[in-house]
């Protein structure tokens, strides 16, 4: 079936230190994959996104690739920030998932804890 | 982008009331969408709706209901709140491939 794996959390960084969180998913097609990013007591926010295979999306200094090869997309900054904090999703879609909903599927969520 | 509104924030009730949360767009998406979101983060599907007068169940079985009468209103209603309803409820819509978020209303049941 149809899903994204992301890595457990919590990742706790100093500031300024560079962060990667991983992300994985297995999709029948061709996905469009997205980083979502929830600030405390908010909604999701999206971050980037990348809609075919070599697409790198960046927002904000985030940056991720859309590897087909290793069905990776995983979410990189090179200097993270106490304002960075915030627990981030990775998700798919697919233009045709089950025929008919256009579903995101989600990752379970990387909480990100970075300290001054 | 997409300016999603939804009302209340915040919820404090007791079971056995009768509640609607209320979710708008102004955009003239089409496609919408309820989660709920438990607090181990993780969000599930509850409802969906591909335009005016279309409802579809999600991946979560839900005791709650919703409309869509109009393009830029999706109501969420529970008919008789319980403490198991506690949780957060986020509304998105989508335009092309990527869906857009409110800032979600947060339930809590007594």
């Amino acid at each position: 079936g149809n899903s994204v794996t992301q890595m457990e959390g919590p990742v706790t960084l100093s500031e300024e230190a560079f962060l990667t969180i991983n992300c994985t998913y297995t999709a029948t097609g061709y996905p469009s994959l997205f980083w979502y990013v929830q600030y405390p007591g908010e909604g999701l926010q999206l971050l980037l996104k990348a809609t075919k295979a070599d697409d790198k999306g960046s927002n904000k200094g985030f940056e991720a690739t859309y590897r087909k090869e290793t069905t990776s997309f995983h979410l990189e900054k090179g200097s993270v920030q106490v304002s960075d904090s915030a627990v981030y999703f990775c998700a798919l879609s697919l233009p045709f998932y089950g025929g008919a909903t256009n579903k995101l599927i989600f990752g379970t969520g990387t909480l990100l804890a970075v300290q001054p | 982008e997409a300016d999603i509104y939804q009302t209340p924030r915040y919820l404090v009730i007791g079971t056995g009331k009768k509640i609607t949360l209320e979710c708008s767009q102004t955009m003239g998406h089409d496609k919408m969408y309820w989660y709920q979101q438990d607090p181990g983060m993780e969000l599930h599907l509850i409802h969906y709706s591909y335009g005016v007068n279309s409802t579809e169940k999600g991946d979560l079985s839900s005791e709650s209901t919703v409309s869509r009468i109009r393009t830029e209103h999706f109501p969420l209603t529970l008919e008789s709140a319980r403490p198991s309803h506690t949780s957060q409820y986020l509304c998105a819509s989508k335009v092309g491939e990527t869906q857009y978020f409110g800032p979600g209303t947060r339930l809590l049941v007594l």
